[in-house]
């Protein structure tokens, strides 16, 4: 099973910073790498496909990078909607998919 | 409106069972490949299994053999039977689309409906 894992766990950060958070897989997963944005109560929802394709009607400060084993998602000014807890998913090599264990993005 | 809507969760006692239903509305599940994933209390996501179009079948090690995915075309409903269940399954349910054309990203969410396995 291919694992992914999150850095870091938990960011603080404040409004207007900008946010890098990286996922990398225990072995080469091409491009196939997903973002997801959590908030408290409510469904994920689908930021990032192919580690780097904007999902339709996801704001443009939202970014994503990499291949391989190392890629980032990037929020190049954050805003207040966007506290809230961030997960990568690979699709390389199912079954199993497998998610990272996620970001917690908070406000400082 | 494309949604998905989940049904069925609940409390059960371990060793019971129980099914969930995922509604779709705005697109034809079985043209889809669908996914359930849960979500422990606190925890991070866990996928569980797929039905890909053609009908194939994929479950998480760790429900394996004890769960199964299916659909109602008529419905146009998926499904998840649990049987034999477990504190640890105690999780929100998500039903989910597995598109294909953005490379298996889970596009479309349901707001997700929790399980609680307890005596």
């Amino acid at each position: 099973d291919i694992q992914m894992t999150q850095s870091p766990s938990s960011v603080s950060a404040s409004v207007g910073d900008r946010v890098t958070i990286t996922c990398r897989a225990s072995q080469g997963i091409s491009s196939w790498l997903a973002w997801y944005q959590q908030k408290p109560g409510k469904a994920p929802k689908l930021l990032i496909y192919a580690a780097s394709s904007l999902q339709s009607g996801v704001p443009s400060r939202f970014s994503g990078s990499g291949s391989g084993t190392d890629f980032t998602l990037t929020i190049s000014s954050l805003q207040p909607e966007d506290f809230a807890t961030y997960y990568c998913q690979q699709a390389n090599s199912f079954p199993p998919l497998t998610f990272g264990q996620g970001t917690r993005l908070e406000i400082k | 409106e494309v949604q998905l809507v989940e049904s069925g969760g609940g409390l059960i006692q371990p060793g019971g069972s129980l099914r969930l239903s995922c509604a779709a509305s705005g697109f034809t599940v079985s043209s889809n490949y669908m996914s359930w994933v849960r979500q422990a209390p606190g925890k991070g996501l866990e996928w569980v299994s797929v039905i890909y179009s053609g009908g194939s079948t994929y479950y998480a090690d760790s429900v394996k053999g004890r769960f199964t995915i299916s659909r109602d075309n008529s419905k146009n409903t998926l499904y998840l039977q649990m049987n034999s269940l477990r504190a640890e399954d105690t999780a929100v349910y998500y039903c989910a689309r597995f598109r294909r054309g953005l490379q298996f990203a889970f596009d479309i969410w349901g707001q997700g409906t929790m399980v609680t396995v307890s005596s």
